[in-house]
């Protein structure tokens, strides 16, 4: 079984700030680890993706994580937070293609952004 | 906009009524998912579609909701005798087999 836990359920930082989001997953089988973000009312956006390829992943509006399999971690940072940055962020895991690719998420972190 | 769009965006109904969703996937994906989202979780699948093969379903998935995708295209996502717990946002996906999953904006239920 596949599970994902996001530490904080709330993280505020300061405009210009680093934004450090965790996430730590458990996987019976090598894991593809995804990052969405999610605005008020909307679905869910791809940040990023690990699919077994680089650890190091760059994603979109300057987030990157990085897959540390000794630490079953995969965490998010941005150099520096911008006001735009404040959502809600989940980190999934799933199988790849094995049992259809579903995603398993984690409870989700509310970033804020302090001007 | 090629992307998965998702129609009612809110619905509102009494207790004990049916509902419907309906999901367009985006046109060259084969596979489809639901999920549903509570106020402050993640989201959880709920099931999925390869084509118009329904593969997989949670166990959340209890009798009184159904999913079709008749022809491999759109689905819909049938909830009867509604229940207050029923309450949330049901996201619809769509990828290619080992790809990525594009959401649509989910459709927000609120059972009074």
């Amino acid at each position: 079984a596949q599970s994902v836990t996001q530490l904080g359920s709330h993280v505020s930082v300061s405009e210009g700030a680093l934004v450090l989001l965790r996430c730590n997953y458990s996987s019976s089988v090598p894991p593809y680890l995804f990052w969405y973000v999610q605005y008020p009312n909307q679905g869910l956006q791809l940040l990023l993706k690990y699919t077994s390829a680089a650890t190091l992943v760059k994603g979109i509006n300057g987030f990157e994580a990085e897959f540390k399999k000794s630490e079953t971690s995969f965490h998010l940072t941005k150099p520096s937070a911008h006001m735009s940055d404040a959502a809600e962020y989940f980190c999934a895991v799933s199988n790849g293609n094995n049992q259809g690719g579903k995603l398993i998420f984690g409870q989700g972190t509310e970033l804020s952004v302090k001007p | 906009d090629t992307g998965v769009s998702q129609d009612p965006r809110h619905k509102i109904t009494k207790r004990g009524q049916n509902v419907t969703f309906r999901c367009d996937p985006i046109s060259e994906h084969n596979r489809l998912y639901w999920y549903r989202q509570t106020l402050g979780q993640g989201p959880e699948f709920l099931t999925y579609f390869q084509n118009e093969a329904q593969l997989e379903k949670s166990r959340l998935l209890s009798d009184r909701f159904s999913a079709e995708r008749p022809k491999g295209s759109f689905s819909t996502l049938e909830i009867q005798r509604t229940e207050q717990g029923d309450s949330a946002m049901y996201l619809c996906a769509s990828s290619r087999p080992g790809d990525e999953q594009f959401f649509g904006p989910g459709t927000r239920l609120t059972v009074l």
